[in-house]
């Protein structure tokens, strides 16, 4: 009964590859994010995504790909992947994208080599 | 530019009182939230505040005032699950949630 679940929870992997992350959410909700948390632990949303609309898409190098097959899910998608990726990527969701509470996966934990 | 400033660092110990300040600027405001999160963990949510003043829940507070652009989270009858990073965002004009640098919270017997 796992409300927001990605996949996987770590990755370890080259410089240059590409890889995806996956979100879903069983809370019906209509709003998703990505955030990404850094080793400082500053967390900083990335993209946000309403009734499988793009809503929000902050400054982030367009070798980051988000893509929204549903409004349950919300994949990450990063090519060329490089050693300042290294991070842990949370995903998020709301009722709406103007609820004050946002419920976080468990997160998947990248390291770039 | 949009910060929040909170300190990096707070000691306390269990069954004491702690607040955790969170000042505040940004381009819109519509709201203060508090998160926890422990090591290795999600952030998970802990209040909201979009009126000035006073929120309750349980052994956990949250403060507000607009004018001052200032908030803060007090936390009462510490105990050692309560040692975790905090998080105040701010909901800002695009919706978008803004989040501080975190506090990190150690509570010691």
């Amino acid at each position: 009964d796992t409300a927001v679940s990605q996949t996987p929870k770590y990755l370890v992997t080259q410089m240059g590859n590409d890889k995806s992350i996956k979100c879903e959410q069983n809370l019906g909700h209509d709003t998703m994010y990505w955030y990404k948390q850094d080793s400082k632990k500053f967390l900083k949303i990335m993209f946000s995504y309403n009734n499988k609309e793009l809503i929000i898409n902050e400054t982030v190098p367009n070798r980051f790909s988000p893509k929204s097959p549903d409004k349950a899910h919300l994949n990450l998608h990063i090519n060329s992947l490089e050693l300042g990726d290294s991070a842990v990527y949370f995903c998020a969701s709301s009722p709406s994208s103007w609820a004050e509470t946002q419920y976080f996966g468990p997160g998947t934990r990248l390291l770039v080599l | 530019g949009q910060s929040l400033e909170q300190p990096s660092e707070v000691t306390a110990v269990e069954g004491a009182i702690v607040q955790i300040n969170c000042t505040y600027q940004t381009s819109g405001f519509y709201g203060l939230s508090w998160y926890q999160q422990h090591d290795g963990g999600a952030p998970t949510f802990l209040s909201y505040n979009a009126l000035d003043g006073l929120e309750e829940t349980g052994r956990f507070s949250s403060f507000l005032s607009r004018s001052d652009s200032y908030g803060y989270l007090l936390l009462q009858e510490l105990q050692m699950k309560d040692s975790a990073s905090y998080f105040c965002a701010v909901r800002d004009s695009s919706y978008k949630l803004i989040f501080g640098s975190g506090t990190r919270l150690l509570v010691r017997p």
